[in-house]
């Protein structure tokens, strides 16, 4: 159980050009899910928190208008990055828990690869 | 602030061997939890085992378990029979109400056949 789907896992796109990520908790309801970007060999860094039917929370340093987080049901999110440059390349991993409040782990997806040229 | 550290960015332990994975944290809060994720070169983040702060009993999965040592602030993680398939980064995370993560830098163990 607990099964967090990320699609797509590899992209590769113009620098200019709009790309759009889907996190989807596939068995069960995810009240918030997270978003994270990672380095090669680096740890995650956490880049916004988003409950469902709310505004997501942007960890400081992470431009809103360019990473747009929308998680309009239980089961989806999305994170579209508006106008991608080569700087933005990088993975991007979401996660997913069923407890607004605590104990409960994050599930994470597969992630997703984003090269910009 | 939370701050999670990792102090050895790389191991490596002979299959079927012992090996030790150490992390640290600083935090003010009496109430959180503590999470060993693995990542295989595949890149899933898999959940390994997790421990919440108010169990003075140390959490065991199979041949994973850790010592927690709340005063001394540290996790880590001890993996026995240590097989091929254990070969992944492995990250130690910190969790504070509202599901607030933070990531130690990682730990890349190698099992050598």
């Amino acid at each position: 159980g607990a099964v967090v789907s990320q699609h797509p896992s590899w992209v590769i796109c113009k620098s200019g050009t709009s790309v759009k990520i889907e996190c989807r908790s596939l068995d069960f309801q995810a009240t918030t899910m997270f978003w994270y970007r990672q380095f090669p060999k680096q740890s995650l860094m956490l880049m916004a928190t988003s409950n469902e039917g709310s505004k997501a929370t942007y960890e400081q340093g992470v431009e809103k208008d360019k990473f747009l987080i929308n998680h309009a049901s239980l089961t989806l999110s999305t994170l579209t990055v508006t106008s991608a440059h080569p700087e933005d390349s990088s993975f991007y991993i979401c996660s997913a828990t069923t407890d607004r409040g605590f104990s409960q782990p994050q599930h994470f997806g597969d992630g997703t690869r984003l090269s910009i040229l | 602030a939370q701050t999670v550290t990792q102090s050895q960015p790389e191991m490596s332990v002979q299959e079927a061997e012992t090996v030790t994975l150490s992390c640290t944290y600083d935090t003010s809060e009496n109430n959180y939890y503590l999470f060993w994720y693995k990542q295989p070169p595949s890149r899933q983040m898999i959940l390994v085992i997790r421990q919440e702060a108010y169990k003075q009993q140390n959490a065991t999965e199979n041949r994973f378990s850790v010592n927690f040592q709340k005063a001394a602030k540290s996790f880590s993680l001890k993996i026995s029979d240590s097989q091929l398939g254990d070969t992944a980064m492995y990250f130690c995370a910190f969790m504070k109400h509202p599901n607030q993560f933070y990531f130690g830098t990682g730990t890349s163990l190698t099992v050598i056949p």
